[in-house]
């Protein structure tokens, strides 16, 4: 049982470039989340999925595209990597049973440089 | 619109000393409210949630509705509790923003020898 894993870990990309972060759970889990954390920022969310063939937009959208491939696949898109895009990402899925407390699982991130 | 606040970046406190980290939200609804820790260079983990009401590494945290906040406490700080924490705030399920899960921008504590 591997949890959330996350490919690449580590990324540097030039302005213009373009690249997609992998995410995948294997607990089952509908829900899934890609996070950005920055120094003085904290997590700000980018986009969520409540089910396969779902997604809505978070805090901080521009930018990003995301695509749920089935239940256990939610990618992060960048079409033209910005400056600003450099952070740490991170990927969640979350588990909706009650007795377990709607707890979310995160993956290890990705670091992301943009020159 | 859901907001959570943590009002302090940085907490330094002695070992054996008294901890509290503060996190006050704003939502419409009922919420659900959780802390998680960062240690350095690992991945996000649950440390407590409110519903569960449970006691975590010697932390405790309770939801006061009326001050709306979910502040953190510990009585004795070890220096193992050295790490960035979060607050974070969802709706209730069956409630329209349940699914959304929003953090507060983190308290980074450090326990002194």
């Amino acid at each position: 049982n591997a949890g959330v894993t996350q490919t690449p870990k580590f990324q540097v990309l030039k302005t213009g470039q373009s690249m997609t972060l992998q995410c995948a759970q294997d607990m089952n889990h509908n829900s899934m989340y890609w996070y950005r954390q920055d120094p003085g920022m904290g997590l700000r969310l980018i986009y969520y999925s409540a089910s396969e063939g779902t997604t809505d937009k978070g805090e901080v959208p521009n930018g990003y595209n995301v695509s749920r491939l089935n239940k256990r696949e939610f990618s992060l898109r960048l079409e033209s990597a910005a400056p600003s895009q450099t952070s740490v990402y991170f990927c969640a899925s979350r588990d909706m049973n009650r007795d377990r407390g709607y707890e979310q699982y995160f993956g290890p991130g990705t670091r992301l440089t943009v020159t | 619109a859901q907001r959570v606040t943590q009002p302090e970046k940085l907490l330094s406190v002695f070992k054996g000393a008294p901890v509290e980290l503060k996190c006050n939200y704003s939502y419409s609804g009922s919420p659900e409210l959780f802390w998680y820790v960062q240690y350095s260079r690992q991945r996000l983990q649950l440390l407590l949630r409110h519903i569960s009401r449970e006691s975590i590494k010697g932390f405790t945290a309770d939801l006061n509705k009326g001050e709306t906040s979910f502040h953190l406490k510990k009585p004795f700080a070890q220096e193992e509790d050295s790490a960035m924490y979060y607050c974070a705030l969802s709706g209730l399920p069956n409630s329209g923003g349940y699914q959304k899960v929003t953090f507060g921008t983190g308290t980074k504590l450090q326990v002194i020898p």
